[in-house]
């Protein structure tokens, strides 16, 4: 099983509405990331954990919380949003988190989240 | 934060072709990564190379990498319609504490395969 499963597919929020984006991989990877990618622009990395501890967070906003309650799932805890925050969000895993040979990062689908 | 820019922005070329897309970025890598992204799905890894390879290949990938000019490109040959997908490069960078790594992807390239 090679996969990342993302739920759900499609997600559309009011400003004051609190949702949650959920990832789950049982590829025994130790190292989850979620990415922001708006329309024709790359991925942008938020945040990444490595052994359950939030290693990085690239300074993203209060209003997404990650969770990571074990190895296994993600999740994105979304409150307050803005509509410019709608997107896609796509979850990954890695074996862990020191990227190289044998180590690459595998994709799910995303999330599309529209925010009105 | 390093950031790979890819060029061209758009690519059309018809099937059978060989295409061409290169990458540049800014600061040293350990490795750099080129991933595959069909409109609105998730990105595929598509081949890694190290900072120490020249050249690595892949069935119909050829990647080369140039870390005098900090530039990599990507050769798809023999293009089929089933490669039409943007494609992008990364370069990784390691957070402050060591623990984990970042990907910074590029602006990607749009390639279309006309049939």
């Amino acid at each position: 099983d090679t996969e990342v499963t993302q739920t759900p597919k499609h997600l559309v929020m009011g400003m004051t509405n609190k949702k949650s984006l959920k990832c789950e991989q049982h590829m025994g990877h130790r190292a989850m990331y979620w990415y922001k990618q708006k329309a024709k622009k790359p991925p942008e990395l938020m945040f990444v954990y490595s052994y359950e501890k939030l290693s990085i967070n690239e300074s993203v906003p209060s209003r997404f919380s990650p969770e990571c309650p074990n190895s296994s799932l993600l999740n994105l805890h979304l409150h307050a949003l803005q509509p410019e925050d709608s997107a896609l969000y796509l979850c990954a895993s890695s074996q862990d988190g020191l990227l190289g040979p044998g180590n690459t990062i595998y994709f799910g689908e995303g999330s599309w989240l529209t925010v009105v | 934060s390093q950031q790979g820019e890819e060029d061209p922005q758009a690519l059309s070329i018809q099937e059978g072709e060989n295409a061409t897309m290169n990458c540049s970025y800014k600061t040293s890598i350990n490795n750099l990564q080129w991933y595959r992204q069909n409109s609105g799905r998730g990105l595929v890894h598509l081949i890694l190379i190290r900072s120490n390879e020249r050249e690595k290949h892949s069935g119909r990938l050829r990647v080369t990498l140039d870390t005098s000019k900090k530039s990599s490109s990507l050769l798809i040959t023999a293009s089929r319609a089933a490669d039409t997908a943007s494609y992008f490069c990364a370069t990784d960078y390691r957070d402050s504490g060591g623990g984990a790594d970042g990907l910074t992807f590029g602006k990607g390239t749009h390639l279309i395969i006309q049939p």
